[in-house]
C-alpha cells in the first residue's frame, strides 16, 4: 500500500508568516491529492484538490503544488484563523484513499 | 444546502455490532459516491469505506475489511455502515462524507460525525 507522510507533525509561527507542509507518497500518485483543514472540535474542510486546485470559498493564501511523490500545502499569511489540523489525502485509487498523519499548525 | 445526519454511534462490547446511518439532504444523492472516515480520539482522519455513486462498486480499508460492510438506499438518500467483529481500535467518531464531484474519491461535504466506542 502506498502511504502517506506528513511533516513536520506540528509547527509554530507567527501571524504573517509564510507556512509550507509537505505530504510524501511512498510511490506517485499523479496529481491526485487533496488537502483537508480541520479546526478544533470541527468537520475537515476540503481546501484544495488536483494538487493545486482552490475549492470554492477557500482563501486565495492557501497554495497547494507538487505531484508524483512530494507535495506542499502553503499558507502565504498565517491568520490567527488558520489555526488547524491539516491532512493530505490521496485519491488514486479507491482500494486505499489514505489519509497523511496531520500537521498541526499553531500561532506562536 | 447539503446535510449528512449520522446515526446509530453507541457503546458496544467487543465482538459486537453496530449499524451507522448517514441521512443525506440537499444534493442528489444516487449521483454521488459516499464515504466513511473515522478518527480516534485525538488521532488522525483514517478512511473506511466507500461506495460508488451506483452502489455496485465498494471498497474498504485493510484494517475493516471483512467486518464492515458499506451500503447504500439510494431511495431513502442513506449510507449505512454495518459493523461486526467490533474491536477496541474500531472506537472512533465515524463521519460519513459526500464526493466532491460524482466519484472522484475526494470530499467537500462532511457530517458532524456519530461516535462509536468499544469497551466491556
Amino acid at each position: 500500500d502506498i502511504q502517506m507522510t506528513q511533516s513536520p507533525s506540528s509547527l509554530s509561527a507567527s501571524v504573517g508568516d509564510r507556512v509550507t507542509i509537505t505530504c510524501r507518497a511512498s510511490q506517485g500518485i499523479g496529481y491526485y491529492l487533496a488537502w483537508y483543514q480541520q479546526k478544533p472540535g470541527k468537520v475537515p474542510k476540503l481546501l484544495i484538490y488536483a494538487a493545486s486546485t482552490l475549492q470554492s470559498g477557500v482563501p486565495s493564501r492557501f497554495r497547494g503544488s507538487g505531484s508524483g511523490t512530494d507535495f506542499t500545502l502553503t499558507i502565504s499569511s498565517l491568520q490567527p484563523e488558520d489555526v488547524a489540523t491539516y491532512y493530505c489525502q490521496k485519491y488514486d485509487s479507491a482500494l486505499a484513499l489514505t489519509f497523511g498523519g496531520g500537521t498541526k499548525v499553531e500561532i506562536k | 444546502e447539503v446535510q449528512l445526519l449520522e446515526s446509530g454511534g453507541g457503546l458496544v462490547q467487543p465482538g459486537g455490532s453496530l449499524r451507522l446511518s448517514c441521512a443525506a439532504s440537499g444534493f442528489t444523492f444516487k449521483s454521488y459516491a459516499m464515504s466513511w472516515v473515522r478518527q480516534a480520539p485525538g488521532k488522525g482522519l483514517e478512511w473506511v469505506s466507500i461506495i460508488y455513486s451506483g452502489g455496485s462498486n465498494t471498497y474498504s480499508a485493510d484494517s475493516v475489511k471483512g467486518r464492515f460492510t458499506i451500503s447504500r438506499d439510494n431511495s431513502k438518500n442513506t449510507l449505512y455502515l454495518q459493523m461486526n467483529s467490533l474491536r477496541a481500535e474500531d472506537t472512533a467518531v465515524y463521519f460519513c462524507a459526500k464526493d466532491r464531484f460524482g466519484d472522484l474519491l475526494f470530499f467537500d461535504s462532511w457530517g458532524q460525525g456519530t461516535l462509536v466506542t468499544v469497551s466491556s
